[in-house]
């Protein structure tokens, strides 16, 4: 158990509809990441914040959107999906950036 | 854009035997990583190295961050079946994580 919750861990939906993925990290963690694995293209980078603010930006479309609380949980909200969408999404958190990441056990994503 | 090149794509091996991956890059990453991940689970961190040159190990495993920053290896010393996964490689740079795609190894009995 890496102490990185996600929830919910399984989400069925259609087309056009909008999610929202929920991340609780680890304790003392302020750096929390966000990932998507599908099979043909591996673990991508999303986006990452730290302590409230974004950090960094990897290939996260348009229509993702993400946020940090200052409880320092975070959500990605996944707008207008697309049968493509359909994915493993995962959180990891760490201390700061320069450190390696816990990863949670990830939602996956079934877009109908 | 960034890319990391891991290989092998898979490895089939014999129980008892060693391991050896490695990740290479054409751009210069301050931080290395190494994680495993099981199938429907979400990837455990093995190995973080910080530093070029640096050589650490965690049980049977022992990574090396590349003098030239470009490059890291894995190895796994005397494989069991539970080393069985999906081994990825991590490079981290201004705050950008980018994964390799990942060894699979199998262990044949």
């Amino acid at each position: 158990d890496s102490g990185v919750t996600q929830t919910p861990k399984h989400l069925i939906t259609a087309t056009g509809q909008r999610v929202t993925l929920r991340c609780s990290p680890r304790s003392g963690d302020l750096s929390v990441y966000w990932y998507q694995q599908s099979l043909d293209q591996g673990l991508q980078f999303l986006i990452q914040y730290y302590n409230g603010e974004e950090r960094a930006k990897g290939n996260i479309l348009e229509r993702f959107s993400a946020q940090q609380f200052p409880d320092l949980h975070s959500e990605l909200n996944l707008s207008s999906l697309e049968l493509g969408d359909s994915a493993l999404y995962f959180c990891a958190s760490s201390p700061d950036t320069v450190y390696g990441q816990f990863f949670g056990p990830g939602t996956r994503l079934t877009v109908l | 854009g960034q890319q990391l090149n891991q290989s092998p794509q898979s490895m089939f091996i014999q129980e008892g035997e060693d391991v050896s991956m490695n990740c290479t890059s054409s751009s210069i990453f301050n931080t290395w990583l190494w994680y495993k991940q099981d199938p429907g689970e979400g990837p455990v961190l093995l190995i973080a190295l910080y530093k070029a040159g640096e050589l650490t190990s965690n049980g049977r495993l022992t990574a090396q961050f590349g003098i030239t920053r470009k490059d890291s290896f894995l190895n796994i010393s005397a494989s069991i079946p539970s080393d069985v996964g999906i081994y990825f490689c991590a490079g981290n740079r201004d705050d950008k994580i980018i994964f390799g795609k990942g060894t699979r190894l199998h262990i044949l009995p």
